[in-house]
């Protein structure tokens, strides 16, 4: 069973275009979290919820908001794509709050964006 | 700037020989996760160290945390090419709150 997924695997649109990634974990977790991976495979944080919370977002442009309708889910919509918005976008999904360390952060298997 | 920097960037190595990728922080870590990556794919969970002076191993990987908690390696013993990948180093950092911050990654080529 997969504990994170995320759905499209793989996503090809124009820019300009409004488009949404969505993930699910079945692990009973409390924080999840999205991650946006860079041509040079450069892994950053870009938001983090618990309990449907916003606990951090990390200098993200207006055009990208989270949604988590529960706990099992986080969904991403991201407006007005730009050609820069290309990466590969990671869900993962923690115990808790990472906080000092403590809990493992478990990844989904990423969506791959490619705007044109 | 780059919290962590990891070392090297890139290795390719003869199938049996062992490897060695560090992981350096210029601040106390409070946690520290290893990370693999397949070639397009998702990231697999390899190990997590908390404690100063700590190691773990699973199978032919072993991790280690310096004692002052700003350093870890991850060690491969006599490689294979299904080692092969990305790996990543991940760090909770008490500046950082709740995320977790990225190495660089480091590439591994393993050549049959």
């Amino acid at each position: 069973d997969t504990a994170v997924s995320q759905t499209p695997k793989y996503l090809v649109t124009q820019m300009g275009n409004d488009k949404s990634i969505k993930c699910e974990q079945n692990l009973g977790h409390d924080t999840m979290y999205w991650y946006k991976q860079d041509s040079k495979k450069f892994l950053k944080i870009m938001f983090s919820y618990n309990n449907k919370e916003l606990i951090i977002n990390e200098t993200v442009p207006n055009r990208f908001s989270p949604k988590s309708p529960d706990k099992a889910h986080l969904n991403l919509h991201i407006n007005s794509l730009e050609l820069g918005d290309s990466a590969v976008y990671f869900c993962a999904s923690s115990l808790r709050l990472a906080g000092h360390g403590t809990d493992t952060q478990y990844f989904g298997p990423g969506t791959r964006l490619t705007v044109l | 700037s780059q919290e962590l920097e990891q070392s090297p960037q890139s290795l390719i190595v003869q199938e049996g020989k062992n490897l060695t990728i560090n992981c350096t922080s210029s601040k106390t870590l409070y946690g520290l996760y290893w990370y693999k990556q397949k070639y397009g794919e998702g990231l697999i969970f390899l190990m997590m160290l908390q404690k100063g002076g700590e190691e773990k191993s699973h199978e032919k990987i072993t991790a280690k945390l310096d004692e002052k908690k700003q350093q870890s390696s991850l060690h491969i013993t006599a490689s294979q090419p299904s080692h092969a990948g990305i790996y990543l180093c991940g760090a909770a950092q008490k500046s950082s709150g709740d995320k977790l911050t990225f190495g660089t990654g480091t590439r591994l080529a393993v050549r049959p």
